[in-house]
């Protein structure tokens, strides 16, 4: 059983689409992130979920919409796609008071 | 600003030992871990500092120094497959991992 998942895995997508990354964990943690992986592996936290509340949402433009419909849940929705998305993102989770985080596989964006 | 700093890259010979340092400076500091990253594969949990000193688990170890702001994590033994990147983590706040810039670690016959 994949403890984080993430679907799709590659997404290769025009510019200015609207797309969405969905992920799903049953480790039954109660906090859940979204992590981008630039070409020079840099990785940045996006997003931070408790419990289906925002906690972190670091400088991140406006066209990423995370949205958790129950704690087991994570997507993350992209309008207007730009070059500078292409990136793998990965979805993870984590306990609330937990310091070890669970990354799904990753999803590799391409926006040509 | 918060920064964590790592070697680029390093290359080190099956067998042998190798040591990848990260200094730190965040805003707020609680523990330091480390993962590892194999390419096109996810980063997966190596450690955890949470006080100073070393934590061994198995053929890795990983140190901390609040003090000097400073850590490291140890390969033992090196194998063919512990090539991949390393990074350090600075847990900064509640659910909130701020990730260094990566170690690339190549390990040679």
């Amino acid at each position: 059983d994949t403890a984080v998942s993430q679907t799709p895995k590659y997404l290769v997508t025009q510019m200015g689409n609207d797309k969405s990354i969905k992920c799903e964990q049953n480790l039954g943690h109660d906090t859940m992130y979204w992590y981008k992986q630039d070409s020079k592996k840099f990785l940045k936290i996006m997003f931070s979920y408790n419990n289906k509340e925002l906690i972190i949402n670091e400088t991140v433009p406006n066209r990423f919409s995370p949205k958790s419909p129950d704690k087991a849940h994570l997507n993350l929705h992209i309008n207007s796609l730009e070059l500078g998305d292409s990136a793998v993102y990965f979805c993870a989770s984590s306990q609330v008071s937990g310091n070890t985080i669970y990354f799904g596989e990753g999803s590799w964006l391409t926006v040509v | 600003g918060q920064s964590l700093e790592q070697p680029s890259e390093v290359t080190a010979v099956e067998g042998a030992i190798v040591q990848i340092n990260c200094t730190y400076q965040t805003s707020g500091f609680y523990g330091l871990s480390w993962y590892q990253q194999h390419d096109g594969g996810a980063p997966t949990f190596l450690s955890y500092n949470g006080l100073d000193g070393l934590e061994e688990t198995g053929r890795f170890s990983s140190f901390l120094s609040r003090s000097d702001s400073y850590g490291y994590l140890l390969l033992q033994e090196l194998q063919m497959k512990d090539s991949a990147s390393y990074f350090c983590a600075a847990e900064t706040g509640a659910n909130n991992l701020f990730f260094g810039t990566g170690t690339r670690l190549t390990v040679i016959p």
